[in-house]
């Protein structure tokens, strides 16, 4: 089946500064990434929907400027969390999806992102 | 706005036992309706799907009809190991969007 990687699958970084995590969809071309949010013991919450080559769609209550994506080629989106605070500190995961039409999204295994 | 609801958890089963994880929705129009499971330290898994009323999806033992006159996906299955430990994310998609609405999840436990 269609696999999606993350990296890091951990990070830890210092309250104010900025950090990126990758996604990327290893053998297929992804026409749609979506990134999500998810607290501890809580649902997924969708933060932005990506289309290759175009700005990305946030969905309400997410600050764009704080969460920088990129969708550069159809393999490879990127999540930078800008200025970090502790409250930043979550999991986050993408997904990607192979043709527009499809329903089908592929799970990447997730960040763990810890602000300190 | 649609939406998707569980049933708390968490749950704790003795193994072979039978199971079952309610799910109700509120979508406009005809959505389709999934369940993802989600392993400890790992991103969400597909587990099975139904695209219209009457449809079951099933995989792994996991079994779920889709109920449009309750509104309903519930998943079952009739003996559970230790490995089915994870937690379960019942969620639609509407026919207009792209995009998931995921239920809060529900933590299941087996015991050997």
């Amino acid at each position: 089946g269609a696999v999606v990687s993350q990296h890091p699958s951990r990070v830890i970084c210092k309250s104010g500064t900025s950090v990126k995590i990758e996604c990327r969809s290893l053998d297929f071309q992804a026409t749609t990434m979506f990134w999500y949010r998810q607290f501890p013991k809580q649902s997924l919450m969708l933060m932005a929907t990506s289309n290759e080559g175009s700005k990305a769609t946030y969905e309400q209550g997410v600050e764009k400027d704080k969460f920088l994506i990129n969708h550069a080629s159809l393999t490879l989106s990127t999540l930078t969390v800008t200025s970090a605070h502790p409250e930043d500190s979550s999991f986050y995961i993408c997904s990607a999806r192979e043709d527009r039409r499809s329903y089908e999204q592929y799970f990447g295994p997730g960040t763990r992102l810890t602000v300190t | 706005g649609n939406s998707v609801t569980q049933m708390e958890g968490p749950v704790t089963l003795s193994e072979e036992a039978f199971l079952t994880i309610n799910c109700t929705y509120t979508a406009t129009g005809y959505p389709s309706l999934f369940w993802y499971v989600q392993y400890p330290g790992e991103g969400l898994q597909l587990l099975l799907k139904a695209t219209k009323a009457d449809d079951k999806g099933s995989n792994k033992g996991f079994e779920a009809t889709y109920r449009k006159e309750t509104t309903s996906f519930h998943l079952e299955k009739g003996s559970v190991q230790v490995s089915d430990s994870a937690v379960y994310f019942c969620a639609l998609k509407d026919n207009y969007g792209q995009n998931f609405v995921f239920g809060p999840g529900t933590r299941l436990s087996v015991l050997p």
